[in-house]
C-alpha cells in the first residue's frame, strides 16, 4: 500500500535540479508532497488532485499521471534550504480514508 | 496561529506505566491525526478524528487509546507499551475534507522511549 519513491537519496550542488518520483500500485485520487528536515516535523508542499487541480507553493512544481499512478516533484535551482527528506503521500481512489506516506527520498544540497 | 503543539517533547516510560501524549491546535481544524514515525522511516497513520469522532483506526494495538475531548485537543493514552513502541509520535491537523485529507499541519512530535 505504501507508495515507492525513487531515488532513495540524492546529493546536489546548489543551483542543480532534481526530480523525485512517487509510484503507487493502487489507483490514486490525490498525491501530497511533504518535506521533513532532520529533527523537525513534516511540512506541506503540495497537493495534486485527480483532474489536474493543484494546491501548494508557487516555487515547487509537480506532476500527477493518473493513468500511470505516478507523481514527480521537480526541484529547480536547488538551495541549501531544500535539504531534507521528501515524502509523497497518497489517497487511494477506492478508499478515501486511507493515507499512506511514501518511502522517502533524502536530498542533500551542498554549497 | 498556524501551530500545532505537542507535549511532552520527550517521554521515557516503563512497560507497566500509564502516560498520555497531548496535542493542541487553534486553527479551527476539525480533522486531527496521530502518526508514529520510526527512525529513517516515513510516518505511519495510526488514528484519524473527524469532527471529534474517531473515523480511522489503522489496526493499532489497544495499548494505544486515542481521545478527542474537543475540537482543539487530541490525546493519546499509553498503557503497557512494549520497547518496539519507542518512536516519534506526531500529531497533525487539517481542515476536515470530504475526501483528500487536505494540507496537514504537523506538530513537532513527542519522542517516546519505552524501557
Amino acid at each position: 500500500q505504501q507508495p515507492v519513491q525513487s531515488p532513495q537519496a540524492v546529493i546536489l550542488r546548489e543551483g542543480e535540479d532534481a526530480v523525485i518520483n512517487c509510484s503507487s500500485s493502487k489507483a490514486l485520487y490525490s498525491v501530497h508532497w511533504y518535506r521533513q528536515k532532520h529533527g523537525e516535523a513534516p511540512v506541506f508542499l503540495m497537493i495534486l488532485l485527480k483532474g489536474g487541480e493543484q494546491r501548494g507553493h508557487e516555487k515547487i512544481s509537480a506532476s500527477f499521471n493518473e493513468k500511470k499512478q505516478q507523481s514527480s516533484l521537480y526541484l529547480t535551482a536547488s538551495q541549501l534550504s531544500y535539504s531534507g527528506t521528501y515524502f509523497c503521500g497518497t489517497v487511494g481512489r477506492d478508499n478515501f480514508n486511507k493515507f499512506y506516506f511514501g518511502s522517502g527520498t533524502k536530498l542533500n544540497v551542498k554549497p | 496561529d498556524t501551530e500545532v503543539t505537542q507535549t511532552p517533547k520527550h517521554l521515557v516510560m516503563g512497560m507497566t506505566n500509564k502516560k498520555s501524549l497531548k496535542c493542541e491546535q487553534h486553527m479551527g481544524h476539525r480533522a486531527m491525526y496521530w502518526y508514529k514515525q520510526k527512525a529513517k522511516k516515513p510516518p505511519e497513520l495510526m488514528f484519524v478524528y473527524s469532527y471529534e469522532k474517531l473515523s480511522i483506526n489503522e489496526s493499532v494495538p489497544s495499548r494505544f487509546s486515542p481521545e478527542c475531548p474537543n475540537s482543539s485537543l487530541l490525546n493519546l493514552h499509553l498503557h503497557a507499551l512494549q520497547p518496539e513502541d519507542s518512536a516519534l509520535y506526531l500529531c497533525a491537523s487539517s481542515q476536515a475534507g470530504t475526501s483528500d485529507y487536505n494540507e496537514q499541519f504537523f506538530g513537532p512530535g513527542t519522542r517516546l522511549t519505552v524501557l
